[in-house]
């Protein structure tokens, strides 16, 4: 049974650029989040999908969007890319459900702007 | 969100036991307690969680205090392999559905020695 994988496993940017990192669910699971893991500090949740609608947000501006397919995966987008956007990118997967619901992370997709 | 307060760092040695802890002293009665950790260049994972109870599983133990405003993550016989930085993190159950956002903060950072 796979994990959850995501694609690519690392980029490099320029500044304004725009990029798109995908994910894919662990089997079974219906809920994707992305976080974004700065060097040295814990991951910040950025936003939650289920039922292909944005569930939940974290503090991120506009120029992170995101999209959930039909077959539960995911993808996040960046638009007009910052040097601060440089960071490992995680995807989280999980059952809809209480807050005891564990999620599974992938390894991540390490973003690099320049 | 509820915070939690962890130690920086801990050490450890090989084989003996680990007693990480955990202040939350403004978790609300819904809120889960979930451990996490993170290994060098992978994602998080997840290790145990609780509400009210002890809980035990393979990986580890979870002791809850009776306020619940603080627990411990006991690790019974530490290896290598279990160098990493650990979450404490609370995840909000509110109306017995939650999209379960994690707030990571920085963690502890477990050395075990040979």
């Amino acid at each position: 049974d796979a994990g959850v994988t995501q694609s690519p496993t690392h980029l490099i940017k320029t500044r304004g650029q725009q990029v798109t990192l995908r994910c894919s669910p662990k089997s079974g699971h219906d809920t994707v989040s992305w976080y974004q893991q700065a060097l040295g500090q814990g991951p910040q949740f950025i936003f939650q999908y289920y039922e292909e609608e944005e569930r939940q947000r974290g503090n991120f501006p506009d120029r992170f969007s995101g999209h959930q397919f039909p077959n539960y995966s995911s993808e996040l987008n960046v638009n007009a890319l910052l040097l601060g956007d440089s960071a490992l990118y995680l995807c989280a997967s999980s059952q809809l459900g209480g807050g005891w619901r564990e999620q599974y992370f992938g390894p991540g997709t390490r973003l690099t702007v320049t | 969100d509820a915070k939690t307060t962890q130690p920086n760092s801990m050490e450890s040695n090989e084989e003996e036991p680990v007693h990480l802890p955990c202040n939350h002293s403004t978790i609300s009665g819904t809120d889960y307690i979930h451990w996490y950790r993170q290994l060098p260049s992978q994602g998080p994972e997840y290790v145990i969680h609780g509400l009210t109870s002890n809980v035990n599983n393979r990986m580890a133990s979870l002791a809850i205090a009776e306020d619940r405003k603080s627990s411990t993550l006991i690790l019974h016989r530490a290896t290598l392999r279990d160098a990493a930085v650990y979450y404490c993190i609370l995840s909000a159950n509110a109306g017995g559905t939650s999209y379960g956002k994690l707030t990571f903060g920085q963690g502890t950072i477990l050395t075990v020695h040979p």
